[in-house]
């Protein structure tokens, strides 16, 4: 099967300016996550959407950051206007459903951002 | 949420066998134990996960106490493309979380 595909592979943008990256997740995945992985650290969950609900947005900055998933398959992170802390890199990932335990994730390769 | 604790770093050799424990001191009944892998430019796969005693997959072992306060992922054999971070998740479905994990470097 596809894995996750994610766009773009990298991109580099100045600080206030706005950056989106796209995420396609498994056919069938109605579960999908976006995660931010800051060098050294493990991913950090920002969004996880059921369908094109969003289930758990508690550690998004709001005030930056706005993702969806329109019609409940592909989604858009959007980060506007970026900080330099913002530099990152961004995992999206898929699940079957929120069941882990018996369907776990698959997660793309991630967009690495660098904000100058 | 479970608090995980794992060493940040460890070192091998080509064809010994790495063990790496995970403490999770507070987990609750209803959590399970996950270990993804994650290399250098890639996203976080699945490796095994388990809920109590051992399991073994063609990748691992995981070996899971009685108290289930810690666990141990078992990498037999391991060679150089075993270079990674390892993590330990515990929790429920969607309420698992990502540490630090532990860079294994295998060395020739």
């Amino acid at each position: 099967e596809a894995g996750v595909a994610q766009s773009p592979r990298y991109k580099i943008i100045e600080k206030r300016q706005s950056v989106a990256f796209w995420c396609n997740p498994i056919s069938g995945h109605a579960t999908l996550y976006w995660y931010q992985q800051i060098l050294g650290q493990g991913p950090k969950l920002l969004i996880q959407f059921q369908n094109n609900g969003v289930v758990d947005d508690s550690q998004l900055p709001k005030d930056r950051f706005s993702a969806e998933r329109l019609k409940g398959v592909d989604s858009t992170l959007k980060i506007q206007p970026a900080k330099l802390e913002d530099s990152a890199v961004y995992l999206c990932a898929s699940s079957f459903s929120r069941d882990l335990f018996n369907y776990g994730y698959t997660f793309g390769s991630g967009t690495r951002l660098t904000v100058v | 949420l479970a608090k995980t604790t794992q060493p940040i770093s460890m070192d091998s050799y080509e064809g010994q066998e790495v063990n790496i424990t995970c403490s999770h001191n507070n987990i609750a009944t209803n959590d399970y134990i996950t270990w993804y892998q994650q290399f250098p430019s890639q996203g976080p796969r699945f490796i095994i996960q388990g809920y109590k005693t051992k399991v073994t997959n063609e990748v691992a072992s995981l070996f899971i106490p009685a108290d289930r306060k810690s666990s141990t992922l078992s990498l037999p054999r391991v060679s150089l493309s075993d270079t990674a971070v390892y993590y330990c998740l515990v929790g429920e479905n969607n309420d698992m979380r990502f540490g630090a994990g532990t860079r294994l470097t295998v060395k020739p």
